[in-house]
């Protein structure tokens, strides 16, 4: 059984905060990390694809890091604004057309 | 950006009849479809992976003849619940990938939220 883990369950930021949250996941078999972004009454929405060990990746205020070996990644958004409040799940893959594991979110809100 | 348009969106029905819900890449063609199920304030867990021309491959504890699943081409899958039955209310949702992504990620549907009287 794949574990694939996010913490905090649930954060609440002023705005402009800076805040960031974790995701682990088996660090044996790694083939590709995803974050995605899932804005209330809308469908989730890929926020990084991540494959190599040390991969930084940047979106605006919103950047990823990825350690492949200790099995973790890092989802930092600078200064939060109440538009990014969501829930923010990352993603596994072992290969290329393997199945997608969720992990189980973390709801962020942003208080104007 | 890739579409994927997921319906009925709701969708309520009496105990034991059957409901079929639809996945359908809209701009792209997709070998591998995803069904996924969210409990209340839980993740989405995986049902089955779907395989256009192939059986789908149902995760432990799905029963598959429960849930039929049918990716009949490269743009559409669907989800049948069958003889529906009050616990199987919830919150349903696909996903597809894009066959000539190199990225890998997934674009989802909206989501069907079924509640059975």
């Amino acid at each position: 059984i794949l574990n694939v883990e996010q913490s905090p369950q649930s954060l609440h930021v002023q705005e402009g905060d800076s805040t960031n949250f974790t995701c682990s996941f088996p660090s044996s078999n790694f083939y590709a990390l995803h974050w995605y972004r899932w804005e209330t009454a809308k469908s989730p929405e890929a926020l990084f694809v991540m494959t190599l060990n040390g991969d930084e990746k940047k979106k605006g205020r919103i950047s990823a890091t990825l350690n492949t070996k200790e099995g973790y990644s890092y989802l930092y958004i600078k200064g939060s604004q109440p538009e990014d409040s969501a829930t923010y799940l990352c993603a596994f893959l072992k290969t290329s057309y393997d199945k997608v594991i969720f992990g189980p979110g973390t709801s962020l809100s942003v208080i104007p | 950006g890739a579409v994927v348009s997921q319906h009925p969106s709701r969708v309520i029905c009496k105990s034991g009849t059957s409901v079929k819900i639809e996945c359908r890449s809209l701009d792209f063609q997709a070998t591998t479809m995803f069904w996924y199920r969210q409990f209340p304030k839980q993740s989405l867990m995986l049902m089955a992976t779907s395989n256009e021309g192939s059986k789908a491959t149902y995760e432990q504890g799905v029963e598959k003849d429960k849930f039929l699943i049918n990716h009949a081409s490269l743009t559409l899958s669907t989800l049948t619940v069958t003889s529906a039955h009050p616990e199987d209310s919830s919150f349903y949702i696909c996903s597809a990938r894009d066959d000539g992504s190199r990225t890998g990620e997934l674009f989802f549907g909206e989501g069907s939220r079924l509640t059975v009287l």
